[in-house]
């Protein structure tokens, strides 16, 4: 089934710790994007990559860093936790830029 | 001001009865405009898109203000099952990729 698929689901990390959230979509989409949602505050643009090898920083990029080595995949890593992070992130993927975004299931993240 | 601006609500809104709902946008070059629904911290999808005619799917037409910067949702003839949070989603061709999300208004319908 053609699709973003996000791993893992949920995940409940120590303050500290490297994390590494996966992303894979199979429609060739070129643009990709993560975003966190947090209650009160709605979504948020994390980091972005129009096309495979280039990204760039979204609104809360801080404690974050993204890589695009290829169209398919944009995993998105926590190089050191902390609570403030505890979020539901989602990835996303879009043919362009103008065109309607499609969303994976997110990934809720607990930091402790 | 935010980018974009919406009523969180919620709107609770008697079973077959009508809803209407804004978004607000700053920019005035904004290009594109999406609605999207979401369920319990699911991922959003995409609803419809807002064109700058107007549309209309099914129950739901969406029109587009550009003189006074809004979009508006309206859903006809409320089913429960259209109980959710509606995003709307403004883009922005500027330096870097801008697409912006409201905050989101939340709709209960009741019975």
């Amino acid at each position: 089934i053609a699709g973003i698929t996000q791993a893992p689901t949920s995940q409940i990390l120590a303050a500290g710790r490297r994390m590494t959230l996966r992303c894979t979509q199979d429609m060739r989409h070129n643009a990709m994007y993560w975003y966190r949602q947090d209650l009160g505050l709605g979504l948020r643009l994390i980091h972005y990559s129009n096309t495979a090898g280039t990204t760039g920083k979204g609104e809360v990029p801080d404690g974050y860093s993204v890589s695009r080595a290829n169209t398919d995949d944009f995993p998105l890593t926590l190089a050191s936790a902390v609570p403030s992070q505890t979020s539901v992130y989602f990835c996303a993927s879009s043919d362009s830029f103008l065109l309607p975004l499609h969303f994976g299931n997110g990934t809720r993240l607990t930091v402790t | 001001r935010k980018e974009v601006e919406q009523d969180p609500g919620p709107f609770n809104v008697p079973e077959g009865a009508t809803v209407a709902f804004n978004c607000t946008y700053s920019n005035s070059a904004s290009q594109s405009f999406f609605w999207y629904r979401q369920d319990c911290r699911k991922e959003p999808k995409l609803l419809m898109s807002v064109y700058s005619s107007g549309n209309e799917d099914g129950r739901f037409t969406a029109q587009l203000n550009r003189a006074s910067q809004y979009i508006s949702l309206l859903i006809r003839d409320s089913k429960l099952s259209d109980s959710a949070t509606y995003l709307c989603v403004v883009t922005l061709k500027a330096a870097g990729n801008k697409l912006t999300f409201g905050g989101g208004t939340r709709v209960l319908v009741k019975p």
